[in-house]
């Protein structure tokens, strides 16, 4: 069960789009459409952003998108608000009922 | 409204136990599998157990497995964790999470665990 990898930090302008990665292997994102992605402010608990990598919940504004290609999958945002501020995590199924997450990745507004 | 409010943390000896608990409300519990997740100071989510809806299946993470167990109580809305054998590494937030379309769909605010001497 091998954390996800994604990179620390992100930045973007206000409007502009930003695209973060996950990259796992063939045994977790390369073999389920389980993919989803996470969006958690400090001493807050997670929102769910996306699930089955490209689906969002109701009320998630469609700015935020995801996709997958082999064992990356990817949350992009587009139209950067400042409350998009926050710090993002990328989950996959991992086979046998066990899941893991992404280390997080900081999403900065300049 | 969907809620789900966790209870039980707090301070505990290197090998001891201690026992969550999360109240859910506002759905119809028995739908849906459960799962803890816990978030270390400063750190990532890990995600650290699941249960199918009528708690005959449940999964670990491998470093929790042996200590940790997970259970529910569908008639009382109620879910568990049993932890036992604790480590300073267990320290974290935990959370309660209700899954959906394989994804951790609605969490609760958390409980807080150290595991300190």
């Amino acid at each position: 069960q091998s954390a996800l990898t994604q990179p620390p930090s992100a930045s973007g302008s206000p409007g502009q789009s930003v695209t973060i990665s996950c990259t796992g292997s063939s045994s977790d994102v390369g073999a389920y459409n389980y993919v989803s992605w996470y969006q958690q402010y400090p001493g807050k608990a997670p929102k769910l952003m996306i699930y089955e990598v490209n689906k969002r919940p109701s009320g998630v504004p469609d700015r935020f998108s995801g996709s997958k290609s082999g064992n990356t999958a990817s949350l992009t945002v587009s139209g950067l608000r400042a409350e998009d501020e926050a710090v993002y995590y990328c989950a996959s199924h991992a086979g046998s009922n066990k899941w893991v997450f992404g280390g997080g990745t900081k999403l900065t507004v300049l | 409204e969907v809620q789900l409010v966790e209870s039980g943390g707090g301070l505990v000896q290197p090998g001891g136990s201690l026992r969550l608990s999360c109240t859910v409300s506002g759905f119809i519990f028995s739908n849906y599998w459960m799962n803890w997740v816990r978030q270390a100071p400063g750190k990532g989510l890990e995600w650290v157990a699941i249960i199918q809806q009528h708690g005959s299946s449940q999964q670990y993470l491998d470093s929790v497995r042996g200590r940790f167990t997970v259970s529910r109580d569908n008639a009382r809305n109620l879910l568990y964790l049993q932890m036992n054998s604790l480590r300073a590494e267990d320290t974290a937030v935990y959370y309660c999470v209700r899954g959906e379309s394989g994804a951790f769909e609605m969490w609760g605010q958390g409980t807080e665990v150290t595991v300190s001497s």
